[in-house]
């Protein structure tokens, strides 16, 4: 069981914008801009999207964004394209050591 | 540019060994922390190990403390985990990954490709 919560699956037709969550537990805070957010294409490593909650690196698309409030940070993927099915995977950084969500599989109809 | 690439994995029996090994290029190896992240089949990911600039500052998960160790060598540009005491969970394939830092929090960019630890009987 992950200490971060997110959706199993999000889908979405091309065009629309999804918005994932990614929820602390009961024993784990989440602070949204300690978040990081990464995609994984099958078969692939997972690839930086998102790093200090909202913050982009080079190259990433500005359709992706992050946002958050309270105990959930949250990834926003606008104008859905094909190629952004995957998986996507949220991280909260903890001193000496880090924790995953469980994940969430984002299908584009 | 910027590159990662494990090598090392297989297949071993449960309660074996194994050492897999992390090529860096394209960046000042030791002006960074490096990271052991795996991903069992079809599961998510779950962080490793993190190891400082000197090798100085070491951490592992539990899941793991006691069996494996991470170590580096900046001379080489290369990063090592020994696993020892290899159980059927440990399972998984395994990234190696920078680890950048900022404003508090840590980040991993870029990851290697991965590399797939068999444990089985």
């Amino acid at each position: 069981q992950s200490a971060l919560t997110q959706p199993a699956s999000v889908s979405g037709s091309p065009g629309q914008s999804i918005t994932i969550s990614c929820t602390g537990t009961s024993s784990e805070v989440v602070i949204y801009n300690l978040v990081s957010w990464y995609q994984q294409h099958p078969g692939k490593a997972p690839k930086l999207m998102i790093y200090e909650g909202s913050k982009r690196p080079s190259g990433v698309s500005n359709r992706f964004s992050g946002s958050g409030s309270g105990n959930t940070a949250s990834l926003t993927i606008s104008g859905l394209q094909a190629e952004d099915e995957a998986d996507y995977y949220c991280s909260s950084y903890a001193g000496s050591s880090t924790l995953f969500g469980g994940g969430t599989k984002v299908t584009v109809l | 540019q910027v590159q990662l690439v494990e090598s090392g994995g297989g297949w071993v029996k449960p309660g074996g060994s194994l050492r897999l090994s992390c090529a860096a290029s394209g960046f000042t190896f030791s002006d960074y922390y490096m990271t052991w992240i795996r991903q069992a089949p079809g599961k998510g990911l779950e962080w490793v190990s993190y190891i400082s600039m000197s090798g100085g500052s070491i951490y592992y998960a539990e899941s793991v403390k006691g069996r494996f160790t991470v170590s580096r060598d900046n001379a080489e540009s290369s990063l090592y985990l020994q696993m020892n005491s290899l159980r059927a969970e440990d399972t998984a394939v395994y990234y190696c990954a920078r680890a950048l830092y900022g404003s508090g929090t840590g980040w991993f960019d870029p990851w290697g490709q991965g590399v797939l630890v068999t444990v089985s009987s």
